[in-house]
Protein backbone atom coordinates (compact mmCIF):
# COMPACT_ATOMS: atom_id res chain seq x y z
CA UNK A 1 0.00 0.00 0.00
CA UNK A 2 0.90 3.62 0.14
CA UNK A 3 3.09 5.05 2.16
CA UNK A 4 3.37 8.74 2.78
CA UNK A 5 6.14 9.84 5.33
CA UNK A 6 6.46 14.00 6.40
CA UNK A 7 8.99 16.49 7.66
CA UNK A 8 9.54 17.98 10.22
CA UNK A 9 7.64 16.54 13.16
CA UNK A 10 7.78 20.00 14.52
CA UNK A 11 8.54 23.59 13.30
CA UNK A 12 8.77 26.96 14.80
CA UNK A 13 9.34 29.83 12.99
CA UNK A 14 8.88 33.77 13.42
CA UNK A 15 5.94 35.87 12.60
CA UNK A 16 6.45 36.77 8.80
CA UNK A 17 8.70 33.76 8.01
CA UNK A 18 7.97 31.20 5.97
CA UNK A 19 7.32 27.54 6.56
CA UNK A 20 8.01 24.65 4.54
CA UNK A 21 6.47 21.06 4.90
CA UNK A 22 7.96 17.91 2.94
CA UNK A 23 6.33 15.02 1.97
CA UNK A 24 7.13 12.12 0.05
CA UNK A 25 5.07 8.83 -1.08
CA UNK A 26 5.86 5.35 -2.42
CA UNK A 27 2.93 4.19 -4.87
CA UNK A 28 3.65 5.90 -8.42
CA UNK A 29 -0.42 5.55 -9.08
CA UNK A 30 -1.33 8.14 -6.75
CA UNK A 31 -2.88 11.25 -7.83
CA UNK A 32 -4.09 13.18 -5.11
CA UNK A 33 -2.34 15.25 -2.82
CA UNK A 34 -4.24 17.24 -0.34
CA UNK A 35 -3.05 19.18 2.82
CA UNK A 36 -5.00 19.54 6.20
CA UNK A 37 -4.49 21.37 8.88
CA UNK A 38 -6.10 20.38 12.11
CA UNK A 39 -6.41 22.51 15.33
CA UNK A 40 -6.44 20.84 18.40
CA UNK A 41 -10.06 19.17 19.31
CA UNK A 42 -11.17 19.73 15.95
CA UNK A 43 -11.79 18.15 12.67
CA UNK A 44 -8.91 18.27 9.88
CA UNK A 45 -9.45 20.90 7.17
CA UNK A 46 -8.58 21.17 3.74
CA UNK A 47 -6.69 24.12 2.99
CA UNK A 48 -4.89 22.99 -0.10
CA UNK A 49 -4.84 20.18 -2.90
CA UNK A 50 -3.37 19.24 -6.06
CA UNK A 51 -3.69 16.69 -8.51
CA UNK A 52 -1.06 15.03 -10.52
CA UNK A 53 -1.39 16.68 -13.55
CA UNK A 54 -0.73 20.03 -11.77
CA UNK A 55 3.05 20.86 -10.69
CA UNK A 56 2.54 23.52 -8.25
CA UNK A 57 -0.66 25.41 -7.05
CA UNK A 58 -1.35 28.66 -5.50
CA UNK A 59 -4.06 30.28 -3.14
CA UNK A 60 -2.67 33.55 -1.49
CA UNK A 61 -0.20 32.66 1.36
CA UNK A 62 -0.11 28.53 0.89
CA UNK A 63 1.12 27.23 -2.29
CA UNK A 64 1.74 23.72 -2.83
CA UNK A 65 4.81 22.12 -5.41
CA UNK A 66 4.54 18.51 -6.60
CA UNK A 67 7.13 16.75 -8.31
CA UNK A 68 6.10 13.12 -9.76
CA UNK A 69 9.36 12.12 -10.86
CA UNK A 70 10.79 12.04 -7.45
CA UNK A 71 7.79 11.26 -6.39
CA UNK A 72 7.88 14.72 -3.31
CA UNK A 73 5.46 17.02 -2.13
CA UNK A 74 5.68 20.19 -0.56
CA UNK A 75 3.56 22.89 1.20
CA UNK A 76 4.56 26.72 1.65
CA UNK A 77 3.55 28.91 3.85
CA UNK A 78 4.61 32.50 3.51
CA UNK A 79 4.04 35.47 5.92
CA UNK A 80 2.81 33.28 8.92
CA UNK A 81 0.83 34.22 11.54
CA UNK A 82 0.40 33.08 14.86
CA UNK A 83 -3.13 31.50 13.43
CA UNK A 84 -1.79 29.03 11.31
CA UNK A 85 -0.03 27.18 14.58
CA UNK A 86 -1.60 23.96 13.96
CA UNK A 87 -0.58 20.27 13.07
CA UNK A 88 -0.79 20.44 9.21
CA UNK A 89 -0.75 16.74 7.56
CA UNK A 90 0.00 15.75 4.22
CA UNK A 91 -1.84 12.68 2.35
CA UNK A 92 -2.00 10.92 -0.59
CA UNK A 93 -4.38 8.88 -2.49
CA UNK A 94 -4.73 6.76 -5.69
CA UNK A 95 -8.92 7.49 -5.81
CA UNK A 96 -10.79 9.01 -8.53
CA UNK A 97 -12.87 11.02 -5.68
CA UNK A 98 -10.68 12.46 -2.74
CA UNK A 99 -10.52 10.04 -0.35
CA UNK A 100 -9.48 6.38 0.55
CA UNK A 101 -6.58 8.70 1.94
CA UNK A 102 -2.72 7.97 3.22
CA UNK A 103 -2.31 10.83 5.56
CA UNK A 104 1.88 11.50 6.70
CA UNK A 105 2.65 11.79 10.50
CA UNK A 106 1.97 15.39 10.71
CA UNK A 107 3.72 18.46 11.02
CA UNK A 108 3.43 20.61 14.88
CA UNK A 109 4.00 24.10 13.34
CA UNK A 110 4.47 26.90 16.18
CA UNK A 111 4.78 30.58 14.70
CA UNK A 112 6.04 32.81 17.69
CA UNK A 113 4.78 36.20 17.78
CA UNK B 1 -19.57 21.01 0.66
CA UNK B 2 -21.19 18.19 3.18
CA UNK B 3 -22.55 18.87 6.71
CA UNK B 4 -21.59 15.26 8.17
CA UNK B 5 -23.09 13.81 11.56
CA UNK B 6 -20.93 11.61 13.66
CA UNK B 7 -22.86 10.53 16.99
CA UNK B 8 -21.79 10.12 20.23
CA UNK B 9 -19.13 12.63 20.10
CA UNK B 10 -17.13 11.11 23.06
CA UNK B 11 -17.54 8.30 25.09
CA UNK B 12 -15.84 6.49 27.69
CA UNK B 13 -16.15 2.56 27.78
CA UNK B 14 -15.55 -0.67 29.89
CA UNK B 15 -12.88 -2.93 28.09
CA UNK B 16 -15.18 -6.01 26.73
CA UNK B 17 -17.55 -4.00 25.72
CA UNK B 18 -18.69 -2.64 22.14
CA UNK B 19 -19.51 0.88 20.89
CA UNK B 20 -21.26 1.84 17.68
CA UNK B 21 -20.40 4.86 16.20
CA UNK B 22 -23.16 6.69 13.77
CA UNK B 23 -22.25 8.78 10.74
CA UNK B 24 -25.11 10.91 8.43
CA UNK B 25 -24.43 13.00 5.87
CA UNK B 26 -26.43 15.90 4.45
CA UNK B 27 -26.49 14.15 0.82
CA UNK B 28 -26.19 10.68 -0.89
CA UNK B 29 -22.65 9.63 -1.44
CA UNK B 30 -21.48 6.41 -2.89
CA UNK B 31 -18.54 5.63 -0.57
CA UNK B 32 -17.84 6.24 3.40
CA UNK B 33 -14.59 5.96 4.97
CA UNK B 34 -13.57 5.62 8.40
CA UNK B 35 -10.39 6.50 9.96
CA UNK B 36 -8.68 5.98 13.44
CA UNK B 37 -6.59 8.74 15.11
CA UNK B 38 -4.88 7.68 17.86
CA UNK B 39 -3.82 10.26 20.69
CA UNK B 40 -0.79 12.65 19.43
CA UNK B 41 -0.97 10.90 16.11
CA UNK B 42 -2.15 10.51 12.16
CA UNK B 43 -5.31 9.52 10.30
CA UNK B 44 -5.01 6.05 9.82
CA UNK B 45 -8.16 4.65 7.03
CA UNK B 46 -9.76 1.68 8.78
CA UNK B 47 -12.48 0.69 6.27
CA UNK B 48 -14.37 2.13 3.12
CA UNK B 49 -18.03 1.21 3.01
CA UNK B 50 -20.43 1.08 0.10
CA UNK B 51 -24.15 1.04 0.48
CA UNK B 52 -25.32 -2.63 -1.06
CA UNK B 53 -22.04 -4.19 -0.29
CA UNK B 54 -19.07 -5.38 2.65
CA UNK B 55 -16.95 -2.73 3.64
CA UNK B 56 -13.40 -2.46 2.29
CA UNK B 57 -10.98 -3.05 5.28
CA UNK B 58 -7.14 -1.81 5.18
CA UNK B 59 -4.56 -3.90 6.38
CA UNK B 60 -4.50 -4.20 10.13
CA UNK B 61 -8.10 -4.00 10.08
CA UNK B 62 -10.35 -6.54 10.39
CA UNK B 63 -14.12 -7.17 10.01
CA UNK B 64 -14.81 -8.93 13.45
CA UNK B 65 -13.01 -5.66 15.66
CA UNK B 66 -14.76 -3.23 13.50
CA UNK B 67 -17.72 -4.08 11.68
CA UNK B 68 -19.46 -1.61 9.64
CA UNK B 69 -22.85 -0.96 8.05
CA UNK B 70 -23.95 0.97 4.93
CA UNK B 71 -27.91 0.55 5.10
CA UNK B 72 -28.56 3.09 2.57
CA UNK B 73 -26.74 6.30 0.76
CA UNK B 74 -26.39 8.83 3.86
CA UNK B 75 -25.93 6.58 6.96
CA UNK B 76 -22.93 4.01 8.13
CA UNK B 77 -22.19 3.07 11.50
CA UNK B 78 -18.78 1.80 12.66
CA UNK B 79 -18.98 -0.56 15.47
CA UNK B 80 -15.73 -1.21 18.01
CA UNK B 81 -16.02 -4.80 19.19
CA UNK B 82 -14.79 -6.48 22.51
CA UNK B 83 -12.80 -2.93 23.23
CA UNK B 84 -9.50 -2.79 24.71
CA UNK B 85 -7.35 0.37 26.34
CA UNK B 86 -5.49 0.38 22.80
CA UNK B 87 -8.35 0.82 20.89
CA UNK B 88 -8.59 4.54 22.70
CA UNK B 89 -8.79 6.99 19.56
CA UNK B 90 -10.80 9.98 18.27
CA UNK B 91 -12.44 7.69 14.93
CA UNK B 92 -13.89 10.25 12.46
CA UNK B 93 -16.17 9.24 9.33
CA UNK B 94 -15.33 10.87 5.62
CA UNK B 95 -16.82 11.72 2.47
CA UNK B 96 -16.62 13.28 -0.84
CA UNK B 97 -18.27 14.14 -3.57
CA UNK B 98 -16.60 11.85 -6.32
CA UNK B 99 -13.88 13.27 -8.90
CA UNK B 100 -11.96 16.58 -8.46
CA UNK B 101 -13.87 17.09 -5.06
CA UNK B 102 -12.35 17.25 -1.59
CA UNK B 103 -12.58 14.73 1.30
CA UNK B 104 -14.92 15.84 4.07
CA UNK B 105 -14.73 14.71 7.84
CA UNK B 106 -17.33 14.56 10.34
CA UNK B 107 -16.23 16.17 14.06
CA UNK B 108 -14.94 13.25 15.25
CA UNK B 109 -15.76 10.44 18.07
CA UNK B 110 -13.31 10.82 21.24
CA UNK B 111 -13.28 6.81 22.88
CA UNK B 112 -11.80 6.58 25.64
CA UNK B 113 -11.34 2.40 27.13
CA UNK B 114 -10.89 1.96 30.68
Amino acid sequence: GENVEQHPSTLSVQEGDSAVIKCTYSDSASNYFPWYKQELGKRPQLIIDIRSNVGEKKDQRIAVTLNKTAKHFSLHITETQPEDSAVYFCAASTATGANNLFFGTGTRLTVIP
Amino acid sequence: SAVISQKPSRDICQRGTSLTIQCQVDSQVTMMFWYRQQPGQSLTLIATANQGSEATYESGFVIDKFPISRPNLTFSTLTVSNMSPEDSSIYLCSVDRGKNTEAFFGQGTRLTVV
